[in-house]
């Protein structure tokens, strides 16, 4: 079954460090993958692409990466904002077509 | 540009009434999918479209009905609302439906009583 499992659920942290999200992903064949920000009460944004042969894409502070061969993911967030709190959700997409495959998220919440 | 726009924002229905979620876009997207979003569950497919004229049921379609007659529109529609469609429900589109990139709209958020 095509499944994505972010982690945490949840993260706490001072305004000013940095943080990384993880996301695994059982989809076959693969795709890509994006990341998605949703701030409370709107709906998800794309923060950036992650294609089967990229290892690492940047956007501004926001640094993906992707392990295609463990299926594994990451969101590395530098120098944290107040304005980062918000759910990072993980989607990936298989080359079969079907429906985008949603991770849960994981809920940040950066504090003064 | 305005992008996905999604009417009401905030609905309050009372069990058994009916009503129609509405959404539009402006990019011309041929892909548009409603979701809805309860906590802990994250976005789940309700209907899709890949064009007009022709559209899908996704994985939790019980209760909706959709319908696309043109591009830029995709009315998600209860049929006789209940307490388990309290949610947040999510219109998008896409230029294609195997490209992740969607693009949502703010959401409405319903409460069936």
């Amino acid at each position: 079954k095509n499944q994505v499992e972010q982690s945490p659920q949840s993260l706490i942290i001072l305004e000013g460090k940095n943080c990384t999200l993880q996301c695994n992903y059982t989809v076959s064949p693969f795709s890509n993958l994006r990341w998605y920000k949703q701030d409370t009460g709107r709906g998800p944004v794309s923060l950036t692409i992650m294609t089967f042969s990229e290892n690492t894409k940047s956007n501004g502070r926001y640094t993906a990466t992707l392990d295609a061969d463990t299926k594994q993911s990451s969101l590395h967030i530098t120098a944290s904002q107040l304005s980062d709190s918000a759910s990072y959700i993980c989607v990936v997409t298989s080359q079969a077509g079907t429906a985008l495959i949603f991770g849960k998220g994981t809920t940040l919440s950066v504090s003064s | 540009n305005a992008g996905v726009t999604q009417t009401p924002k905030f609905q309050v229905l009372k069990t058994g009434q009916s009503m129609t979620l509405q959404c539009a876009q402006d990019m011309n997207h041929e892909y548009m999918s409603w979701y809805r979003q309860d906590p802990g569950m994250g976005l789940r497919l309700i209907h899709y479209s890949v064009g007009a004229g022709i559209t899908d049921q996704g994985e939790v379609p019980n209760g909706y009905n959709v319908s696309r007659s043109t591009t830029e529109d995709f009315p998600l529609r209860l049929l006789s609302a209940a307490p388990s469609q309290t949610s947040v429900y999510f219109c998008a589109s896409s230029y294609f439906r195997t490209d992740t990139e969607a693009f949502f709209g703010q959401g409405t958020r319903l409460t069936v009583v």
